[in-house]
């Protein structure tokens, strides 16, 4: 039968203003997490990752957020350009799996 | 950053053949990698672990006759679609696992994508 894609999340922003994109993990066992940036017909792109006993990680205009409390995680990518335009994935490794689990993804559009 | 590629970027197979994708680590030694599937708009789905001198590790669902998996090499992973069919066309990517005193971070191929006819 035919299969039916999931819809990904859709953002939208402005050039030159701030995006931020969440995230939402359930283990409690996820001690590292990692966002990649993904364009269209390549590979998954390493932006920024963030151990499980830090808040909060800052990188080349882009940080990362966790709240282990809520198991929320965000990725905010200040003043964005036309090239930030991709989708984006969160993903979670459990302790002791040595795999990475992925989020669905965010797919974000800078609007010039 | 890490560099890790793929080979063939892109194939066209008629059904009922077997088609070898190659995954490399360019410029670090990998003795883990994985190799995953994505459809169209839809997340990246782990298939397999494979890891270095040893049977890869499949996830549940994949069949392992299926999609064989060698890792011969620390820098070398390839992963055969046997008897393809046009349900298995899709986006496969693979990655790398970097390990190092601070770092344990996957670093991902362009991927291959496979249209089955």
């Amino acid at each position: 039968g035919e299969s039916v894609g999931l819809h990904l999340p859709t953002l939208s922003v402005q050039e030159g203003d701030n995006s931020i994109i969440n995230c939402a993990y359930s283990n409690s066992a996820s001690d590292y997490f990692i966002w990649y940036k993904q364009e269209s017909g390549k590979g998954p792109q390493f932006i920024i990752d963030i151990r499980s006993n830090m808040d909060k990680r800052q990188g080349q205009r882009v940080t990362v957020l966790l709240n282990k409390t809520v198991k929320h995680l965000s990725l905010q990518i200040a003043a964005t350009q036309p090239g930030d335009s991709a989708v984006y994935f969160c993903a979670e490794n459990i302790r002791g799996a040595q795999k990475l689990v992925f989020g669905q993804g965010t797919r974000l559009t800078i609007n010039p | 950053g890490a560099v890790v590629s793929q080979h063939p970027s892109r194939v066209i197979c008629k059904s009922g053949t077997s088609v070898k994708i190659e995954c490399r680590s360019l410029d670090f030694q990998a003795t883990t990698m994985f190799w995953y599937r994505q459809f169209p708009k839809q997340s990246l789905m782990l298939m397999a672990t494979s890891n270095e001198g040893s049977k890869a590790t499949y996830e549940q669902g994949v069949e392992k006759d299926k999609f064989l998996i060698n890792h011969a090499s620390l820098t070398l992973s390839t992963l055969t679609v046997t008897s393809a069919h046009p349900e298995d066309s899709s986006f496969y990517i693979c990655s790398a696992r970097r390990l190092g005193k601070d770092e344990d971070t996957q670093y991902f191929g362009p991927g291959t994508r496979l249209t089955v006819l």
